[in-house]
């Protein structure tokens, strides 16, 4: 069955450090979908990035990083130099490819709390 | 705009008293879902549709409802609310269910049953 693991539930740091959230994942399929949502303190749900199973190029947008790494089975995301803003929940989540239902499967999310 | 939208966005109500949650999407998508959030244990699925009158079971399904009579409408019906469905509830839609679909979120119902 698949699973996702985030490990930290709770990170503080302080502005304009670097932090990595990690994640990872368990899965028989071998056509599988990552993704990342943030949830700040509003509630919504905001789609970060999806990447799926055969492209392990790491991703960079803007301060937000993504390494995929096949072998370790983890999909990690980093944010360089912090900001409040950066503050929310982020959770990790997981997929299979399939004609019928496999639903997101997500992590239980890691706070971060980014301090001025 | 491109949007999923809940109705209520709050709600507090007593045990027993049926109560639906509506959730329209203007994207056209074929794909609905509801997601139940509980501190501690992430997001986890209630009842999905692959179309319109097509609708199955999630993982947790238990004192839930739903139906799809229109690609843009899929309510969840609470029939008789218990205290352990007190929770934040996500509505969810993709274009279709392929796996590789980003599911757009609607902002939230924080349910509260007393």
């Amino acid at each position: 069955a698949q699973k996702v693991t985030q490990a930290q539930t709770e990170i503080s740091v302080v502005e304009k450090e670097d932090v990595t959230l990690d994640c990872v994942y368990e899965t028989r399929d071998t056509t599988y979908y990552l993704f990342w949502y943030k949830q700040p303190p509003s509630g919504e749900l905001v789609f970060l990035i999806r990447r799926n199973s055969f492209d392990e190029q790491n991703e960079i947008s803007g301060r937000y990083s993504w390494n995929f790494q096949k072998s370790t089975s983890s999909f990690n995301f980093t944010i360089t130099a912090s900001q409040v803003v950066d503050s929310a929940v982020y959770f990790c989540a997981l997929s299979e490819a399939s004609s019928g239902n496999t639903p997101l499967v997500f992590g239980k999310g890691t706070r971060l709390s980014v301090i001025a | 705009e491109a949007q999923v939208t809940q109705n209520p966005r709050y709600l507090i109500t007593v045990t027993g008293k049926k109560l639906t949650v509506t959730c329209s999407q203007n994207m056209n998508h074929e794909y609905m879902s509801w997601y139940r959030q509980d501190p501690g244990l992430g997001l986890r699925q209630i009842y999905y549709s692959m179309n319109v009158e097509v609708t199955d079971k999630g993982d947790v399904p238990e004192g839930y409802k739903v139906s799809r009579k229109e690609k843009r409408n899929f309510p969840l019906i609470l029939e008789s609310p218990s205290p352990n469905q007190t929770s934040l509830y996500f509505c969810a839609s993709s274009l279709y269910w392929t796996g590789d679909q980003p599911q757009h979120f609607g902002d939230g119902t924080r349910l509260s049953i007393l």
